[in-house]
């Protein structure tokens, strides 16, 4: 079983369209929920932080967290043609008590916005 | 200042090379990470360093050696790859004891 699963994609929507994107996670002790973009060829960018139950809202970004029912989404809303990318969700697993953490990523889901 | 720098940005080396990649940050950040991406895969965990000490090497084979000279250098030592060592090289840091963790812009490796 994966660890870190998101909505298998790719995932296309029209301009001005809500993007809705998923990701389930394994591991119940799991506390800090990440979504990071990343456009083909450059490195991934830190788009959101999520830590407690509820929503969380960024302009055009909105994580929501349920760790009841280990469920993580991103919603962008007033898609634009430059929000095309893929999408990872990352989940900082428990790494038994350490300073570091160690972040799980999904598969990633393909985003495309098309004008 | 949320900026993880690396160089080169691009390297192609042939299999009896040695090269090292390189990493720096000033945001204070203790905990510092390599990662390895092939294309469409998420980034693949290789070693954190916490504090300038290795806390996870992910049984990544020995012609890659990590280097944390000091808290904002990061150094990844590359000897004897083979062509399917090539990748995006990424690193990343963040603070110790939680949040959000920075990615450099990485380097494309290509091994011949």
């Amino acid at each position: 079983q994966k660890e870190v699963e998101q909505n298998s994609g790719p995932l296309s929507v029209p301009e001005g369209a809500i993007a809705s994107l998923n990701c389930t996670y394994s591991d119940r002790g799991s506390q800090s929920f990440f979504w990071y973009r990343q456009y083909s060829g450059k490195s991934p960018e830190l788009i959101m932080s999520i830590y407690s139950n509820g929503d969380k809202e960024d302009g055009r970004f909105t994580a929501q967290l349920n760790k009841a029912s280990q469920y993580v989404s991103l919603l962008i809303r007033d898609s634009q043609p430059s929000d095309s990318a893929t999408y990872l969700c990352a989940v900082n697993m428990n790494a038994g008590g350490t300073s570091y953490g160690k972040l799980t990523f999904g598969q990633g889901t393909i985003l495309t916005v098309h004008p | 200042d949320t900026e993880v720098t690396q160089t080169p940005k691009h390297l192609v080396m042939g299999m009896t090379n040695k090269k090292s990649l390189k990493c720096e940050q000033h945001m204070g950040h203790r905990a510092m990470y390599w990662y390895k991406q092939k294309a469409k895969k998420p980034p693949e965990l290789m070693f954190v360093y916490s504090y300038e000490k290795l806390s996870i090497n992910e049984s990544v084979p020995s012609r890659f050696s990590p280097e944390c000279p000091n808290s904002s250098l990061l150094n990844l030592h590359l000897h004897a790859l083979q062509p399917e060592d090539s990748a995006l090289y990424l690193c990343a840091s963040r603070q110790p004891g939680g949040g959000e963790q920075f990615f450099g812009p990485g380097t494309r490796l290509t091994v011949l």
